[in-house]
C-alpha cells in the first residue's frame, strides 16, 4: 500500500522569501508523484508531476519539485514567492492501477 | 464551461435525508473518482470507477453509495445522511492508460448535514 507524509500543516512564510513544502512518500513499487494546489473556495490544480527521467520537475506558477528515490521525498519548491500562492497544496502518489493516494496538505501563508 | 461539473456546489440538508451529488464530464475520460476532503485529512477515496461497468470501493466507501450511468456521469449518493458526513466533496476524473495520467478535478460540492 501506499501513503504520503506531508511533515508540515502550515507553513507561513514572507512574501518574495523563499518556500520549501515537504512530502515522503512509501510504496514498495514505482511510483508516480504529483503536487496538487488547491486556491481558497476552489477544486484541485494541478501543479506539477514526476512520472520518469530528469529528477528535477518544473511546474506552473514558478514552482519545482525534486524526486529523491533513496530518500524516498518529493519536496516542493520555489524561490520567492507571492500573496498570490496562499493556498493548499497537496502532495500525492500513484502507482500500478490505482487512484491517487493524497497527503493531509499544508497550508502556506504568504505574509506581506 | 468547466470539465467537470459537480452539482449542486453547495446543500445543507437534515439528518436521515437521502442525498445525491452529481457529476458530469466532457473530457471523454473513462476513470471517475469521489473523494471527501475533510481539514486536516486532506481527501480521502470513496469509490471509483474505470469503466461504466466497473465499481470499486474506496478507503471510507461505508454509507455512501455510487451510480455510474454513462461514461460522462457518476453520481455520489448517501442513503441516510449523518452530521459527520459534513464535508467537502470532490468528483475527478483521469484518462485509460496507466497510472502516470493525473486526475482532473472539479470544483467540488460543500454539504453540510444538520
Amino acid at each position: 500500500a501506499q501513503s504520503v507524509t506531508q511533515l508540515d500543516s502550515q507553513v507561513p512564510v514572507f512574501e518574495e522569501a523563499p518556500v520549501e513544502l515537504r512530502c515522503n512518500y512509501s510504496s514498495s513499487v514505482s511510483v508516480y508523484l504529483f503536487w496538487y494546489v488547491q486556491y481558497p473556495n476552489q477544486g484541485l490544480q494541478l501543479l506539477l508531476k514526476y512520472l520518469s527521467g530528469s529528477t528535477l520537475v518544473k511546474g506552473i506558477n514558478g514552482f519545482e519539485a525534486e524526486f529523491n528515490k533513496s530518500q524516498t521525498s518529493f519536496h516542493l519548491r520555489k524561490p520567492s514567492v507571492h500573496i498570490s500562492d496562499t493556498a493548499e497544496y497537496f502532495c500525492a502518489v500513484r502507482s500500478g492501477n490505482t487512484p491517487l493516494v493524497f497527503g493531509k496538505g499544508t497550508r502556506l501563508s504568504v505574509i506581506a | 464551461d468547466a470539465d467537470v461539473t459537480q452539482t449542486p456546489r453547495n446543500r445543507i440538508t437534515k439528518t436521515g435525508k437521502r442525498i445525491m451529488l452529481e457529476c458530469s464530464q466532457t473530457k471523454g475520460h473513462d476513470r471517475m473518482y469521489w473523494y471527501r476532503q475533510d481539514p486536516g485529512l486532506g481527501l480521502r477515496l470513496i469509490y471509483y470507477s474505470f469503466d461504466v461497468k466497473d465499481i470499486n470501493k474506496g478507503e471510507i466507501s461505508d454509507g455512501y453509495s455510487v451510480s455510474r450511468q454513462a461514461q460522462a456521469k457518476f453520481s455520489l449518493s448517501l442513503e441516510s445522511a449523518i452530521p459527520n458526513q459534513t464535508a467537502l466533496y470532490f468528483c475527478a476524473t483521469s484518462p485509460r492508460g496507466g497510472s502516470n495520467q493525473p486526475q482532473h478535478f472539479g470544483d467540488g460540492t460543500r454539504l453540510s448535514i444538520l
